[in-house]
């Protein structure tokens, strides 16, 4: 069984760090592309990143957090990773780790979320 | 960057009914489009990608259809869990971006 668990969530000032982590595991982690999506508080899903499965993986980010997030991951701990910097109050929200099911077919798994919270 | 808009934002329906969801993109993006369900609380769940393309377990009820700019999700007799909000997603170009959904609601 597919499972992706987000940690590292929590409350942080503004201008503060987070790093997220997703444990996957019910499938070759490696052979994957992964994403970072996230959800403001009753608001619409947003991408934040995507990393590809290639031994030097392709990385983007959304301009909105361009320059202050790192994705990365760990494929011999079949974990996904988002270094958040420089946090912002409009960074709040939840922040889905999802599997992309191909590079152009979505995302066939997400996690559960995990709440970022950036007081002002 | 591409944008998503999706019409209408909110779609008020019965039990039976037929419902469209449309998704228009900025700028054409081949079939690289894909469909969301997403409940209170819950992860979204992969309904549709490549436009047309059923995911499996996704009841026959969905439909995907559309090309390049104009894409369309239709439910053939909507059930009492299809209502619920319902994203597009764009893959074709980075940065990929959603459409702002659409909330089903139950008349």
């Amino acid at each position: 069984e597919v499972q992706l668990v987000e940690s590292g969530g929590g409350l942080v000032k503004s201008g503060g760090s987070l790093r997220l982590s997703c444990a996957a595991s019910g499938f070759s982690f490696s052979t994957y592309n992964m994403n970072w999506v996230r959800q403001a508080p009753g608001k619409g899903l947003e991408w934040v990143s995507s990393i590809s499965a290639t031994y030097s993986p392709y990385i983007d980010y959304a301009d909105s957090v361009k320059g202050r997030f790192t994705i990365s991951r760990d494929n011999a701990k079949n974990s996904l990773y988002l270094q958040m910097n420089s946090l912002r109050a409009e960074d709040t929200a939840v922040y889905y780790c999802a599997r992309a099911l191909t590079s152009v077919a979505g995302i066939d798994y997400w996690g559960q979320g995990t709440l970022v919270t950036v007081s002002s | 960057d591409i944008q998503l808009t999706q019409s209408p934002s909110f779609l008020s329906a019965s039990v039976g009914n037929r419902v469209t969801i449309t998704c228009r993109a900025s700028q054409g993006i081949n079939s690289y489009l894909a469909w969301y369900q997403q409940k209170p609380g819950k992860a979204p769940k992969l309904l549709i990608y490549a436009a047309s393309t059923l995911q499996s377990g996704v009841p026959s009820r969905f439909s995907g259809s559309g090309s390049g700019t104009e894409f369309t999700l239709t439910i053939s007799s909507l059930q009492p869990e299809d209502f619920a909000t319902y994203y597009c997603q764009q893959l074709n170009s980075y940065p990929q971006s959603f459409g702002q959904g659409t909330k089903l609601e139950i008349k």
